[in-house]
């Protein structure tokens, strides 16, 4: 079936610290995987992606990892901010050609100074 | 540039009436997707379009049509409208091209209120 799952609805972080938000996904044939941020009451921000054919891709104080063999994904943020507080939602692509993404439920992030 | 914009950014609407909306894609851009977040709920993917045609439906009625314009600009159309289309509704628009997936980028949303 359908299904992309987070194991935390909710992460509380001190600023500074670094958070890891997880993502269990169950499509195996799934290619590509992205992570978005959303702030209240605004549409999805794009943060990183990565394709199946990869374990390990960098951006800008993030790090997105994918475990095929257990089909897991995580999404690491380095010294976390006040301004990182929003719920997080990993994606993937389903069917070949044309796009269309499954979303999770979402991990809301809370950040305290 | 301008990002995905979306209009109106709020609708109250009562049950059985019929709702527009419309999206314009972020520039470059020629495939539009719909999606439909419920409150406390990741985005449901509704339908996809490209070339003024619906390429790919999620798991919605009919009820839930749209359109694509030869400028890429879209509009989702609800008809008979139910107090559980209450919702975010949120357009994402990316480029299409040969050799793999590309980004979907989000407009702000329509936030629809049904009574």
């Amino acid at each position: 079936g359908e299904s992309v799952g987070l194991h935390l609805p909710t992460l509380s972080v001190q600023e500074g610290d670094n958070s890891i938000i997880n993502c269990a996904y169950s499509n195996s044939a799934s290619d590509y995987f992205i992570w978005y941020k959303q702030e209240s009451g605004k549409g999805p921000q794009f943060i990183i992606d990565i394709r199946s054919n990869m374990d390990k891709r960098q951006g800008q104080r993030v790090t997105v990892l994918l475990n095929k063999t257990v089909k897991h994904l995580s999404l690491q943020i380095a010294a976390t901010q006040p301004g990182d507080s929003a719920v997080y939602f990993c994606a993937e692509k389903r069917g070949t050609g044309f796009q269309k993404l499954v979303f999770g439920t979402g991990t809301r992030l809370l950040v305290s100074p | 540039d301008a990002g995905v914009t979306q209009s109106p950014t709020h609708l109250i609407k009562t049950r059985g009436q019929q709702v527009t909306l419309r999206c314009s894609p972020k520039s470059g851009h020629d495939t539009v997707s719909w999606y439909q977040q419920a409150l406390g709920q990741g985005p449901q993917f509704i339908f996809q379009y490209y070339e003024e045609e619906e390429r790919q439906r999620g798991n919605f009625p009919d009820r839930f049509s749209g359109h694509q314009f030869p400028n890429y600009s879209s509009e989702l159309n609800v008809n008979a409208l139910l107090l559980g289309d209450s919702a975010l509704y949120l357009c994402a628009s990316s480029p299409v091209r040969a050799g793999g997936p590309e980004t979907q980028y989000f407009g702000p949303g329509t936030r629809l209120l049904v009574l």
